[in-house]
């Protein structure tokens, strides 16, 4: 099985910061990662495929990255509508999502 | 525009089997490349992938639940079934079903279906 490890589990920042959340795989599944974005009573909505592609409709202060088995997702200038948890996902194998990240404004 | 709904039994007592149902609606199950998933989500926990079915009827599972899990689908109604057996209080989660897109991954999820474990 895959694992993904995601860091920080809370991420707390003024609106205007620039945020980075990180995740690493336990073994090397190329750029087949995703974002997600997720609001309490809401469904899941995609952001990122493929490490750095972003969805339609997405805003382009979002941004995803990749370094061997470490991937980012960056948030360029934090807004109030980003408060959220945000999870990666593995599609190498199977799917896998990461253990989360809240995201809250300062 | 593709949406998906869960239903099922808010509540289900120990040992007995979870039975949920996603119906399709802008897109065909029999359409070449699609594929619909189950993913979980306990309350205060991450998301967890349970299942998916192909249109061709091919099926994956989670190799931790493999055994309690099966998927289905009913073509003639565009839905996809999940069963799960020997629900246990720690199954309390809220369910999701999932398109899988052409790049693997999902890109329109259903609102979820909050399913309790209790006696």
């Amino acid at each position: 099985d895959v694992q993904m490890t995601q860091s920080p589990s809370t991420l707390s920042a003024s609106v205007g910061d620039r945020v980075t959340i990180t995740c690493r795989a336990s073994q090397r599944i190329s750029t087949w990662l995703a974002w997600y974005q997720m609001k309490p009573g809401r469904a899941p909505k995609l952001l990122i495929y493929k490490a750095s592609i972003l969805e339609s409709g997405v805003p382009p202060r979002f941004s995803g990255g990749a370094s061997g088995t470490e991937f980012t997702l960056t948030i360029s200038s934090l807004q109030p509508d980003d408060v959220a948890t945000y999870y990666c996902q593995q599609y190498d194998s199977d799917w896998t999502f990461g253990q989360g990240t809240k995201v809250e404004i300062k | 525009q593709i949406t998906l709904k869960e239903s099922g039994p808010a509540l289900v007592k120990p040992t007995q089997t979870l039975t949920l149902t996603c119906t399709l609606s802008g897109l065909s199950l029999n359409t070449t490349g699609v594929g619909v998933g189950w993913i979980r989500q306990p309350p205060g926990k991450a998301l967890e992938w349970l299942a998916l079915v192909y249109w061709d009827d091919a099926k994956r599972y989670s190799p931790s639940l493999e055994s309690r899990l099966t998927i289905t689908r009913d073509t003639s109604k565009n839905q996809v079934v999940l069963a799960v057996t020997n629900m246990d209080p720690v199954d309390t989660a809220t369910y999701y079903c999932a398109h899988r897109d052409p790049t693997d991954c999902f890109d329109v999820w259903g609102q979820g279906t909050m399913v309790a474990v209790s006696s």
